[in-house]
Order: structure tokens, then sequence, then C-alpha cells
């Protein structure tokens, strides 16, 4: 079965300091996969997403992340956290033919000054 | 870019109405679009997909009868909450394809609180 795995709930980090965010799937095929950020009470933000080619993909706001096949993961990376990076982020899959997204569970970042 | 717009941002509605949020592709045509559900402090959860010119496709659990979905163009599919209750209060937000490189855009998503 299909799912998507965040396994932090809460993570607080420091401003200045890095950050990785965790995502682990399972998926049958192929996946093709997504970070997005959600601000509260606003909608999805689209990060970065990734469907073949290098491992690492660059995003906006400074994000990357790093597709591992053999771990099934996808962790975002930030070198550098700013307060205003304080959000919920949810990792994503999707299969190539549109036909099913699966969201984690979501993972708060708070930002300490 | 492109955008989808989702009116109303938020609604307060009595038990017993009906609800209707609208879902928009400004700058494309969204032949399919997924309507999703989030619970407070949880994650989205698919309710349904919706294809122009189709009948949706519902995810397991969810019921058809009560959240009817509307995809009669190529730019605008609806979310109905039918005699709504206390329960369905929740955030909901829908989705569209925008392109196989382009991925998925999400509306700003509807604050629902029925009292």
């Amino acid at each position: 079965a299909q799912s998507v795995t965040q396994p932090d709930i809460h993570i607080t980090v420091s401003e200045g300091a890095s950050l990785e965010l965790r995502c682990n799937y399972s998926y049958g095929a192929t996946p093709y996969l997504f970070w997005y950020v959600q601000s509260p009470g606003q909608g999805l933000q689209l990060l970065l997403k990734y469907f073949s080619g290098d491992t690492l993909v660059q995003g906006i706001k400074g994000f990357e992340a790093e597709f591992k096949r053999s771990q099934s993961s996808f962790n975002l990376r930030k070198p550098s956290v700013h307060w205003s990076d304080a959000a919920e982020y949810f990792c994503a899959v999707g299969d190539y033919n549109f036909n099913k997204f699966y969201f984690g569970s979501g993972t708060k970042l708070n930002v300490k000054p | 870019g492109a955008v989808v717009s989702q009116h109303p941002s938020w609604v307060i509605c009595k038990s017993g109405t009906s609800v209707k949020i609208e879902c928009r592709s400004l700058d494309f045509q969204a032949t399919t679009m997924f309507w999703y559900r989030q619970f407070p402090k949880q994650s989205l959860m698919l309710m349904a997909t919706s294809n122009e010119g189709s009948k949706a496709t519902y995810e397991q659990g969810v019921e058809k009868d009560k959240f009817l979905i509307n995809h009669a163009s190529l730019t605008l599919s609806t979310l109905t909450v039918t005699s709504a209750h206390p329960e369905d209060s929740s955030f909901y937000i829908c989705s569209a394809r925008t392109g196989e490189n382009r991925g998925y855009t999400f509306g700003s998503g509807t604050r629902l609180t029925v009292v």
C-alpha cells in the first residue's frame, strides 16, 4: 500500500542553523515526490518536486531535497533557517499518471530567535 | 505560473444547510482536480478526484451524497457540502494538475465552520 511517513511531528531549530526534515515513502511504482509548505490558515505552496534525473533537487526559498531510492527517502534540507521558515511541511507522493496523491502527516517547524 | 483560485476562503453556516466551494484554474485547463480535507493538526486526506465531464471518483469512506462534486468545465470544479453538520467543520482544499512537468497547484483552501 502506498504511504508517506514523516517521523517528526515537531522540530525546533535556532535561526541560522541547518535543517533536515525526513520523509519516507512506500510506493509500488516509480514515485513522483513533492515537498509543500503550509503557513497557518493558508493553502499549500510547492517547495520542490522530483520526477526523474538528478536525485538532488533544488527548490524555492533555499530548500533542497535528495531522493534516495535505496532508502525510500526524500529528505528536505536547508543550510540556514530563517524565522520566516516556521510553518508546517508536507511530503507527498504521486504516481506518473496522476491518479493518486498521498500526503505525509506533516512536520511542524518552529524557529527560535 | 499556474494558479488555482478557491472561494470562499472561509464560511460559517448553520447545521442542515449546504455550502458550495469553488475552485477555478485561472490560466490553464484543469481536466483533473482533487479535493482534500484537513482536520486540525492532521494531514490532508484525499476525498475525491474530479474529472471534467464525468463523475467524480471518491475515496473509500467519503460519502458521495454528502460531498457533491461537479466539474462541468475545464476551469471550474465545485464541492458542495450538503446538510452540513458540525463534524463537517474542516479545512477543504483543492488542487489541479498543471501538466507533467509542472505537477500540481493548490488552491488557498476554505475554512468551513458549521454551527
